[in-house]
């Protein structure tokens, strides 16, 4: 199996909402990314787990909050967030930190009305 | 930024023509890799080339890189429609944790 899943495939959200996206992958890999992809722009790296532990934050607001319940699966929970927000949000795995392929899922289309 | 430029911004050509883009990045890196994205969805890992390589080959993949000049060049050759594509490159730095820093991206559109 190598493929990376991402639920849900589209989401709408109100700026009150509290709603969690979830990617999982189990392929063994121990590290994990967020990424934020505007449109017509590049991925931006948001969050990286290396071995179930929070490694790097890029400086992302705390309405965005990462969690690595085990290491096939990874979310982020979304509160009060912002119309700028809406973006495609990518998650992607890699054999080890310092592993240079990264496997990206689907991603989830958010949209915060 | 960190980000790399690409260009062009946007490629259009026909099927069977050959298509190249080029990244240029501003820092010391490790490797460098291509990655493909269909219509806003997931990217698909192509090709990666590391800082002591000068040229790549995939099937009908070419990447080329030069530190010196601090840039790359993707050749697709024999193009097909299903070639069209949102095109990134992505540097990784030297040392530690593998994170990306994409390129804009170019467009292509292939043509039947």
């Amino acid at each position: 199996d190598t493929e990376v899943t991402q639920t849900p495939k589209h989401l709408v959200m109100g700026m009150t909402n509290k709603k969690s996206l979830k990617c999982e992958q189990h392929m063994g890999h121990r590290a994990m990314y967020w990424y934020k992809q505007k449109a017509k722009k590049p991925p931006e790296l948001m969050f990286v787990y290396s071995y179930e532990k929070l490694s790097i934050n890029e400086s992302v607001p705390s309405r965005f909050s990462p969690e690595c319940p085990n290491s096939s699966l990874l979310n982020l929970h979304l509160h009060a967030l912002q119309p700028e927000d809406s973006a495609l949000y990518l998650c992607a795995s890699s054999q080890a930190p310092t592993q240079e392929t990264q496997y990206f899922g689907p991603g989830t289309r958010l949209l915060v009305l | 930024s960190q980000q790399g430029e690409e260009d062009p911004q946007a490629l259009s050509i026909q099927e069977g023509e050959n298509a190249t883009m080029n990244c240029s990045y501003k820092t010391s890196i490790n490797n460098l890799q291509w990655y493909r994205q269909n219509s806003g969805r997931g990217l698909v890992h192509l090709i990666l080339i590391r800082s002591n390589e000068r040229e790549k080959h995939s099937g009908r993949l070419r990447v080329t890189l030069d530190t010196s000049k601090k840039s790359s060049s993707l050749l697709i050759t024999a193009s097909r429609a299903a070639d069209t594509a949102s095109y990134f490159c992505a540097t990784a730095q030297p040392g530690g944790f593998q994170k990306l820093v994409f390129g804009t991206g170019t467009r292509l559109l292939v043509s039947p």
